[in-house]
């Protein structure tokens, strides 16, 4: 079967670096996104990884093991607006996105 | 502003009625999509459209059906509405179909089924 998996919620502080993990099987492999979505609003893209290693964005980086099925998304710097749930999704061989739960990001002062 | 438009923002629903959710885009965008995000789930494929006079069914096509007339628009239609398909919906697009493609989010429309 075809399983996202990743946490359920998680809580940083302010100005450090959080790491959120994500695993996943899907009936052949396309690609692993990570998209944002702020409470009562709409996912919006950050990442996109398809090969092996660290793609950095300013804040953000998003890591791809293709060997492991894992991914995670670090963020560093962490400001309040932050605060929202991280959706991870992979790309299966059909090209559909097979959509993780999300985690929860609470960001404390 | 481009983007995608959905309507209703929201929606209560009597069991048994009909519906249909609108979704326009104006980024000429060949793929759409419907999705359901209900709580504690990932969000789930409804249907999609490759491109315009194309659907294909997703993960939960189940009671909904859909139509690609043109570009732009990608209505979803809840033929009898049942309690269970109280959700969020989101519809999305992407310039082409394709695992590398970023996928772009309307607002949502909530729906609660009665």
């Amino acid at each position: 079967g075809q399983n996202i998996d990743q946490p359920t919620e998680m809580t940083a502080t302010e100005g450090a670096i959080v790491q959120i993990n994500c695993t996943y099987q899907t009936s052949g492999f396309n690609g692993l996104f990570w998209y944002q979505q702020h409470a009562g609003e709409a996912p919006t893209f950050l990442s996109y990884n398809v090969l092996d290693g660290l793609e950095e964005k300013g804040r953000f980086s998003s890591f791809l093991s293709r060997s492991k099925g894992y991914s995670y998304l670090l963020l560093k710097e962490l400001q309040m607006k932050d605060s929202a749930s991280y959706l991870c999704a992979g790309a299966d061989s059909n090209y559909q996105l097979i959509w993780g739960a999300g985690t929860k990001l609470i960001i404390k002062p | 502003i481009a983007g995608i438009t959905q309507a209703p923002t929201s929606q209560i629903l009597a069991a048994g009625r009909r519906m249909t959710l609108r979704c326009t885009q104006d980024m000429r965008h060949n793929a759409m999509y419907w999705y359901r995000q209900d709580l504690g789930l990932g969000l789930r494929l409804i249907h999609y459209s490759n491109t315009a006079g194309t659907t294909g069914k997703g993960e939960v096509p189940d009671g909904y059906s859909v139509s690609r007339a043109n570009t732009d628009d990608f209505p979803l239609t809840l033929a009898s509405a049942v309690p269970s398909q109280t959700s969020v919906y989101f519809c999305a697009s992407s310039k082409l179909a394709g695992a590398q493609e970023t996928q772009y989010f309307g607002p949502g429309t909530r729906l609660l089924v009665l």
